[in-house]
Protein backbone atom coordinates (compact mmCIF):
# COMPACT_ATOMS: atom_id res chain seq x y z
CA UNK A 1 0.00 0.00 0.00
CA UNK A 2 1.32 4.00 -0.92
CA UNK A 3 -1.00 5.13 1.78
CA UNK A 4 -2.27 8.52 1.11
CA UNK A 5 0.08 10.43 -1.70
CA UNK A 6 0.10 13.93 -2.71
CA UNK A 7 1.19 15.47 -6.38
CA UNK A 8 3.50 17.50 -6.83
CA UNK A 9 5.94 17.56 -3.74
CA UNK A 10 7.00 21.45 -4.39
CA UNK A 11 5.33 23.69 -6.81
CA UNK A 12 5.96 27.66 -7.46
CA UNK A 13 3.67 29.83 -8.95
CA UNK A 14 2.77 33.57 -9.77
CA UNK A 15 0.06 36.10 -8.34
CA UNK A 16 -3.30 34.88 -10.33
CA UNK A 17 -2.16 31.80 -11.49
CA UNK A 18 -4.25 28.69 -11.06
CA UNK A 19 -3.28 24.60 -9.90
CA UNK A 20 -4.42 21.69 -8.79
CA UNK A 21 -2.90 19.72 -5.98
CA UNK A 22 -3.81 16.23 -6.24
CA UNK A 23 -4.27 13.78 -3.13
CA UNK A 24 -4.78 9.92 -3.49
CA UNK A 25 -4.94 6.80 -1.22
CA UNK A 26 -5.66 3.50 -1.72
CA UNK A 27 -7.10 2.45 2.19
CA UNK A 28 -10.68 2.70 0.84
CA UNK A 29 -10.59 5.41 2.92
CA UNK A 30 -14.52 7.39 3.25
CA UNK A 31 -13.26 10.69 4.93
CA UNK A 32 -10.62 12.58 3.23
CA UNK A 33 -9.03 16.19 4.80
CA UNK A 34 -6.93 19.20 3.10
CA UNK A 35 -5.13 20.84 5.86
CA UNK A 36 -2.55 24.09 5.42
CA UNK A 37 0.42 24.69 7.61
CA UNK A 38 2.20 27.87 8.13
CA UNK A 39 5.08 28.77 10.26
CA UNK A 40 3.48 28.70 13.89
CA UNK A 41 -0.01 28.18 13.28
CA UNK A 42 0.16 24.56 13.23
CA UNK A 43 -2.23 22.62 10.72
CA UNK A 44 -5.65 24.28 9.69
CA UNK A 45 -8.92 22.68 8.48
CA UNK A 46 -9.44 24.02 4.56
CA UNK A 47 -12.15 20.96 3.29
CA UNK A 48 -12.69 18.34 3.95
CA UNK A 49 -15.03 15.11 2.46
CA UNK A 50 -17.03 12.59 4.45
CA UNK A 51 -17.75 10.21 1.18
CA UNK A 52 -17.41 10.26 -2.74
CA UNK A 53 -19.57 13.52 -4.09
CA UNK A 54 -19.38 15.33 -0.95
CA UNK A 55 -17.16 18.16 0.11
CA UNK A 56 -17.76 20.36 3.76
CA UNK A 57 -15.88 24.00 4.12
CA UNK A 58 -13.44 23.62 7.03
CA UNK A 59 -11.62 26.62 9.06
CA UNK A 60 -10.02 28.54 6.64
CA UNK A 61 -11.89 27.61 2.97
CA UNK A 62 -11.91 31.08 1.13
CA UNK A 63 -9.75 30.90 -2.06
CA UNK A 64 -10.05 26.91 -2.63
CA UNK A 65 -12.16 24.75 -3.89
CA UNK A 66 -12.35 20.71 -3.70
CA UNK A 67 -14.00 17.81 -5.24
CA UNK A 68 -14.35 14.13 -4.71
CA UNK A 69 -15.32 12.54 -7.87
CA UNK A 70 -13.80 9.13 -6.87
CA UNK A 71 -13.66 7.92 -3.17
CA UNK A 72 -9.70 7.75 -3.75
CA UNK A 73 -8.73 11.03 -5.04
CA UNK A 74 -9.35 14.38 -3.57
CA UNK A 75 -8.85 17.61 -5.83
CA UNK A 76 -7.59 20.53 -3.98
CA UNK A 77 -7.57 23.80 -6.31
CA UNK A 78 -6.78 27.43 -6.56
CA UNK A 79 -8.25 29.21 -9.11
CA UNK A 80 -6.32 32.59 -8.40
CA UNK A 81 -3.06 32.06 -6.44
CA UNK A 82 -2.06 34.82 -3.68
CA UNK A 83 1.26 35.36 -2.07
CA UNK A 84 -0.55 34.52 0.98
CA UNK A 85 -1.10 31.23 0.02
CA UNK A 86 2.01 30.46 0.42
CA UNK A 87 2.22 27.10 2.97
CA UNK A 88 2.72 23.33 3.11
CA UNK A 89 -0.12 21.54 2.39
CA UNK A 90 -1.31 18.37 3.83
CA UNK A 91 -3.92 15.68 2.96
CA UNK A 92 -5.22 13.44 5.42
CA UNK A 93 -7.57 10.38 5.01
CA UNK A 94 -9.32 8.43 7.42
CA UNK A 95 -11.61 5.10 8.21
CA UNK A 96 -15.52 5.38 8.70
CA UNK A 97 -15.53 3.24 11.40
CA UNK A 98 -15.98 5.32 14.37
CA UNK A 99 -13.52 3.19 16.65
CA UNK A 100 -10.78 4.03 14.32
CA UNK A 101 -10.08 8.02 14.23
CA UNK A 102 -6.38 7.63 13.20
CA UNK A 103 -5.59 10.01 10.12
CA UNK A 104 -3.20 9.26 7.74
CA UNK A 105 -1.35 12.19 6.44
CA UNK A 106 0.39 12.63 2.98
CA UNK A 107 4.05 13.73 2.76
CA UNK A 108 2.59 17.27 1.99
CA UNK A 109 2.94 19.68 -0.85
CA UNK A 110 5.44 22.69 -0.57
CA UNK A 111 3.82 25.67 -2.51
CA UNK A 112 5.74 29.16 -3.02
CA UNK A 113 3.30 32.23 -4.49
CA UNK A 114 5.37 34.78 -6.08
CA UNK B 1 -16.76 24.77 18.10
CA UNK B 2 -13.69 22.65 19.04
CA UNK B 3 -10.31 24.09 20.01
CA UNK B 4 -7.05 23.42 21.54
CA UNK B 5 -4.62 25.28 23.92
CA UNK B 6 -0.86 24.36 23.48
CA UNK B 7 0.75 27.36 25.90
CA UNK B 8 4.13 26.06 24.97
CA UNK B 9 6.01 27.69 22.18
CA UNK B 10 9.55 25.62 23.00
CA UNK B 11 10.64 22.86 25.41
CA UNK B 12 14.25 21.78 26.33
CA UNK B 13 14.90 18.08 28.05
CA UNK B 14 17.99 16.45 28.82
CA UNK B 15 18.08 12.81 27.04
CA UNK B 16 17.18 10.17 29.55
CA UNK B 17 14.91 12.35 31.46
CA UNK B 18 10.85 12.41 31.11
CA UNK B 19 9.14 15.56 29.91
CA UNK B 20 5.64 16.67 29.39
CA UNK B 21 3.82 18.70 26.51
CA UNK B 22 0.64 20.49 27.65
CA UNK B 23 -2.74 20.80 25.91
CA UNK B 24 -5.92 21.93 26.79
CA UNK B 25 -9.04 21.28 24.60
CA UNK B 26 -12.43 22.61 24.15
CA UNK B 27 -15.44 21.19 22.60
CA UNK B 28 -18.85 20.70 23.35
CA UNK B 29 -19.05 17.35 21.54
CA UNK B 30 -20.10 14.50 24.32
CA UNK B 31 -18.17 12.41 21.92
CA UNK B 32 -14.56 12.85 20.93
CA UNK B 33 -11.16 12.12 20.31
CA UNK B 34 -7.74 13.66 21.88
CA UNK B 35 -4.84 13.00 19.41
CA UNK B 36 -1.13 13.64 19.23
CA UNK B 37 1.19 13.96 16.30
CA UNK B 38 4.91 14.30 15.59
CA UNK B 39 6.13 16.25 12.99
CA UNK B 40 9.88 15.92 12.62
CA UNK B 41 12.11 18.59 10.53
CA UNK B 42 11.39 16.35 7.14
CA UNK B 43 7.85 17.68 7.20
CA UNK B 44 6.05 14.09 7.96
CA UNK B 45 2.67 13.88 10.10
CA UNK B 46 3.92 10.86 12.51
CA UNK B 47 0.73 9.72 14.37
CA UNK B 48 1.51 9.02 18.30
CA UNK B 49 -1.06 8.45 20.53
CA UNK B 50 -4.97 8.40 21.01
CA UNK B 51 -7.52 8.69 23.92
CA UNK B 52 -10.86 8.57 23.39
CA UNK B 53 -13.34 11.01 25.22
CA UNK B 54 -15.18 7.71 27.00
CA UNK B 55 -12.03 5.66 27.84
CA UNK B 56 -11.30 5.07 31.26
CA UNK B 57 -7.81 4.41 31.26
CA UNK B 58 -5.02 6.80 30.26
CA UNK B 59 -3.24 5.84 26.74
CA UNK B 60 -0.12 4.41 26.06
CA UNK B 61 1.97 3.86 23.21
CA UNK B 62 5.50 2.57 24.26
CA UNK B 63 7.86 5.48 25.71
CA UNK B 64 4.45 8.10 25.07
CA UNK B 65 1.40 8.35 27.92
CA UNK B 66 -1.55 10.81 27.59
CA UNK B 67 -2.30 11.78 30.91
CA UNK B 68 -5.93 12.67 30.50
CA UNK B 69 -7.91 14.54 32.76
CA UNK B 70 -11.47 15.18 31.52
CA UNK B 71 -12.84 17.43 34.79
CA UNK B 72 -9.73 20.05 33.69
CA UNK B 73 -10.12 18.86 29.86
CA UNK B 74 -6.65 18.29 29.19
CA UNK B 75 -4.51 15.79 27.17
CA UNK B 76 -0.79 15.91 28.18
CA UNK B 77 1.60 14.19 26.38
CA UNK B 78 4.30 12.29 28.80
CA UNK B 79 7.38 10.91 26.69
CA UNK B 80 9.34 8.96 29.41
CA UNK B 81 12.82 8.28 28.97
CA UNK B 82 13.89 10.85 26.12
CA UNK B 83 16.16 10.63 22.89
CA UNK B 84 17.27 12.82 21.06
CA UNK B 85 15.27 11.53 17.88
CA UNK B 86 12.42 12.79 20.09
CA UNK B 87 13.57 16.36 18.62
CA UNK B 88 10.34 17.57 16.98
CA UNK B 89 7.36 19.50 16.92
CA UNK B 90 4.31 18.03 18.69
CA UNK B 91 0.79 18.78 18.15
CA UNK B 92 -2.14 17.92 19.91
CA UNK B 93 -5.35 17.59 18.40
CA UNK B 94 -9.01 16.31 18.41
CA UNK B 95 -11.80 15.62 16.87
CA UNK B 96 -15.48 14.42 15.59
CA UNK B 97 -15.31 14.49 11.87
CA UNK B 98 -12.62 16.34 11.09
CA UNK B 99 -8.88 17.06 12.95
CA UNK B 100 -8.33 20.54 15.11
CA UNK B 101 -4.71 21.11 15.62
CA UNK B 102 -2.65 22.80 18.50
CA UNK B 103 -0.12 25.26 16.92
CA UNK B 104 2.30 22.85 18.79
CA UNK B 105 5.08 22.44 20.95
CA UNK B 106 8.84 22.41 19.87
CA UNK B 107 10.75 19.65 22.01
CA UNK B 108 14.66 19.86 21.96
CA UNK B 109 16.89 16.96 22.88
CA UNK B 110 20.48 17.65 24.15
CA UNK B 111 22.79 15.31 25.25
Amino acid sequence: NAGVTQTPKFRVLKTGQSMTLLCAQDMNHEYMYWYRQDPGMGLRLIHYSVGEGTTAKGEVPDGYNVSRLKKQNFLLGLESAAPSQTSVYFCASRDFNRGNYEQYFGPGTRLTVT
Amino acid sequence: AQKITQTQPGMFVQEKEAVTLDCTYDTSDPSYGLFWYKQPSSGEMIFLIYQGSYDQQNATEGRYSLNFQKARKSANLVISASQLGDSAMYFCATNTDKLIFGTGTRLQVFP
